[in-house]
C-alpha cells in the first residue's frame, strides 16, 4: 500500500512570492492534516480537511490556506512568504470517518522542504 | 506556556541501555496518547497509540500513560543503534478530529 506522498521535496523561493504544497494521502483515507515544523516551535497544526471541508484550523495567519480535493488529495497554499515561513511542511492522512470519537492513526508523509530566503 | 512539555535533549546512550523518554502536559481534556519517531529528513512513524491511562507493550517498546500526574513515558529496552532519533510526543481530545498537539521532541543517539 503506498503510503503519504508529497510533492515537491524541497523548495526554495524569495520574501513576498507564494507557493503551493501538495499531499496525496494512503488510498481510502478521507483526513488530511499539515502540520509546520520548525527547530524552535516543533510541529504545530496548521487545518485539517475531510471531505473537501477544512473541520479544524491551528493558529497560524491567514496567509496559510489549504483546500481539499474530491480524490482526497490536498494543497496548501502560503502566500507573500516570509523568512520565518522557512520550516518542513508536513501532511498525514487518517480513515477518519467524521464522526469523532476514537483517534485514528494519523500516518505522515515525508515532507516538503520550503526555505525562504 | 506549551500545552506539552518535551527536554529535547540531546540524549546520549550505549548500546543496551534502557532509555526513557517522558512528556508532561497541561490539558486535561487529552485522551489519546502517542509517540512518533522521525528519523533525519522523514516523516514521524507512529511507535505507539495509548488511550487514557495504563501501558502497553510492543516488543521493545512500552508506553506509560498517568493521567492523573499529566505525564507520560516511553521506555525502549536494550536500545540499538537504530533507535537513534527523534522521538515526539503527541496527544489529542475526543473533540479534537485529527488534530495533534505534540512535543518539540527528544534527541537520541545510541552509540555502538
Amino acid at each position: 500500500k503506498a503510503g503519504v506522498t508529497q510533492t515537491p521535496r524541497y523548495l526554495i523561493k524569495t520574501r513576498g512570492q507564494q507557493v503551493t504544497l501538495s499531499c496525496s494521502p494512503i488510498s481510502g483515507h478521507r483526513s488530511v492534516s499539515w502540520y509546520q515544523q520548525t527547530p524552535g516551535q516543533g510541529l504545530q497544526f496548521l487545518f485539517e480537511y475531510f471531505s473537501e471541508t477544512q473541520r479544524n484550523k491551528g493558529n497560524f495567519p491567514g496567509r496559510f490556506s489549504g483546500r481539499q480535493f474530491s480524490n482526497s488529495r490536498s494543497e496548501m497554499n502560503v502566500s507573500t512568504l516570509e523568512l520565518g515561513d522557512s520550516a518542513l511542511y508536513l501532511c498525514a492522512s487518517s480513515k477518519l470517518n467524521g464522526q469523532g470519537g476514537a483517534q485514528e492513526t494519523q500516518y505522515f508523509g515525508p515532507g516538503t522542504r520550503l526555505l525562504v530566503l | 506556556q506549551k500545552e506539552v512539555e518535551q527536554d529535547p535533549g540531546p540524549l546520549s546512550v550505549p548500546e543496551g541501555a534502557i532509555v526513557s523518554l517522558n512528556c508532561t502536559y497541561s490539558n486535561s481534556a487529552f485522551q489519546y496518547f502517542m509517540w512518533y519517531r522521525q528519523y533525519s529528513r522523514k516523516g514521524p512513524e507512529l511507535l505507539m497509540y495509548t488511550y487514557s491511562s495504563g501501558n502497553k507493550e510492543d516488543g521493545r517498546f512500552t508506553a506509560q500513560v498517568d493521567k492523573s500526574s499529566k505525564y507520560i513515558s516511553l521506555f525502549i529496552r536494550d536500545s540499538q543503534p537504530s533507535d537513534s532519533a527523534t522521538y515526539l510526543c503527541a496527544m489529542s481530545g475526543e473533540t479534537s478530529g485529527s488534530r495533534l498537539t505534540f512535543g518539540e521532541g527528544t534527541q537520541l543517539t545510541v552509540n555502538p
